[in-house]
């Protein structure tokens, strides 16, 4: 079964640094990644997506992610965060449940937290 | 545009009570789904739906009854409330079942159960 690893329970950052959190998959003939951002106290949106192409994808808010096959990876990046970032930010792989149907399965999250 | 509609956002229920929390969409998707949300696991799938009568399992179905009647409607049924469902609940839809598009995603419902 497909699957997503988030190696990054918490990660801390200083307004205006880089970031990057961590999100391996396990390894599959096709994959779609996905990367999901919650807010406190709101449900889940959609911050980017890989299917197929460039492996380089960009998203809202200034973030963006690298598909890595060799590596089996999809890191999520943004060159300066704000305090409008701290958030869950969640990996997710699209699994294939049978009879053509498709669900998707979440990594357990990172919590971002920008410090003023 | 309302989206996804959860109801309610808030419940305390007592060990072996019975709800059912509403979900509702105004998008015409196919597809829609129940997730629970637990610290530190992240989100699970309950379970989903591919269109009207049409359900199945997820990876954590048990303690919980799904129907879809309407394309609109995705209602999650507690049949004997027990502790261990204390979480956080979302719905989700998609348009298609394939996830070449994205979820959408309710506000949640947070159970407590006492």
């Amino acid at each position: 079964a497909q699957s997503v690893t988030q190696l990054d329970s918490q990660v801390p950052v200083f307004e205006e640094a880089p970031v990057e959190l961590r999100c391996n998959y396990s390894s599959s003939v096709s994959v779609y990644l996905f990367w999901y951002v919650q807010y406190p106290n709101q449900g889940l949106q959609l911050l980017l997506k890989y299917l197929s192409g460039s492996t380089l994808v960009k998203g809202i808010n200034g973030f963006e992610a690298e598909f890595n096959k060799s590596q089996t990876s999809f890191h999520l990046r943004k060159p300066s965060v704000h305090i409008s970032d701290t958030a869950e930010y969640f990996c997710a792989v699209r699994a294939y449940s049978g009879a053509g149907s498709y669900q998707l399965t979440f990594g357990k999250g990172t919590k971002l937290s920008v410090i003023p | 545009n309302a989206g996804v509609t959860q109801t309610p956002k808030f419940q305390v229920l007592k060990t072996g009570q019975s709800m059912t929390l509403q979900c509702a969409q105004d998008m015409n998707h196919e597809y829609m789904s129940w997730y629970r949300q637990d610290p530190g696991m992240g989100l699970r799938l309950i379970h989903y739906s591919v269109g009207a009568g049409i359900t199945d399992q997820g990876e954590v179905p048990n303690g919980y009854n799904v129907s879809r009647s309407t394309t609109e409607d995705f209602p999650l049924r507690l049949l004997s409330a027990a502790p261990s469902q204390t979480s956080v609940y979302f719905c989700a839809s998609s348009y298609m079942a394939g996830f070449t598009g994205e979820l959408f995603f309710g506000e949640g419902s947070r159970l407590t159960v006492l």
